[in-house]
């Protein structure tokens, strides 16, 4: 079993709609959990962080974790075009104090005017 | 702003050849890395280092090595280029987890997609 699962899509919904991106992770030891956001031909830049358990809201995203179900999502309400990215999760927190993240393959959305 | 810098965004080399992929950060990152990012298989961490002349192996280290002989400075080195390794190079930096708005955030650089003939 791989430590993160994502679906890799490639996702396509209206503008305007509700997106759920989802990571499931088999490390319980994970404690960060990122999301991040990659426009083609670019490097991914950090969209939302959150520590332990809970939500986190920022605009029109949020993002969810569910320690005791080992699942994270991020969520896109209203969605732009400008949204059309890849969005990559992202986790650590292992025991050992490590610097190194652990990513998601990535899910490919694309937002249609 | 954090910068994180890369040498070259295209690159195209021969088969044999010793390439040598730089990246330079301008944050004073302890943290640096080395991914290689291919369709389907996502960002695969190639080797990391968090000092000067410090190094460690990432998932797929083979074929590659490293050189970080000044804190903001991190080069990658393909020994002997194969086709195998036509890919997309990212590098990325991140303070020590105790200095860290967010611990562990990585800041990336624009990527240098690396073509093997």
């Amino acid at each position: 079993q791989k430590e993160v699962e994502q679906d890799p899509g490639p996702l396509s919904v209206p503008e305007g709609a509700i997106v759920s991106l989802n990571c499931t992770y088999s490390n319980s030891a994970f404690q960060y959990f990122m999301w991040y956001r990659q426009y083609s031909r670019k490097g991914p830049e950090l969209l939302m962080y959150t520590y332990s358990s809970g939500n986190k809201e920022d605009g029109r995203f949020t993002a969810q974790v569910d320690k005791s179900s080992k699942y994270i999502s991020l969520f896109i309400r209203d969605s732009q075009p400008s949204d059309s990215a890849t969005y990559l999760c992202a986790m650590t927190g292992s025991q050992g104090g490590s610097e190194k993240l652990v990513f998601g393959k990535g899910t490919k959305l694309t937002v249609n005017p | 702003d954090v910068k994180v810098t890369q040498s070259s965004r295209y690159l195209v080399k021969r088969t044999g050849e010793k390439v040598f992929l730089e990246c330079v950060q301008d944050m004073d990152h302890e943290n640096m890395f080395w991914y290689r990012q291919d369709p389907g298989l996502g960002l695969r961490l190639i080797y990391f280092s968090y000092d000067v002349k410090m190094k460690e192996k990432g998932d797929i280290p083979e074929g590659y090595s490293v050189s970080r002989e000044k804190k903001e400075r991190f080069s990658l080195i393909l020994e002997s280029a194969s086709t195998n390794q036509t890919s997309m190079y990212l590098c990325a930096s991140s303070w020590d987890r105790f200095g860290a708005r967010y611990p562990y955030e990585q800041y990336f650089g624009p990527g240098t997609r690396l073509t093997v003939t």
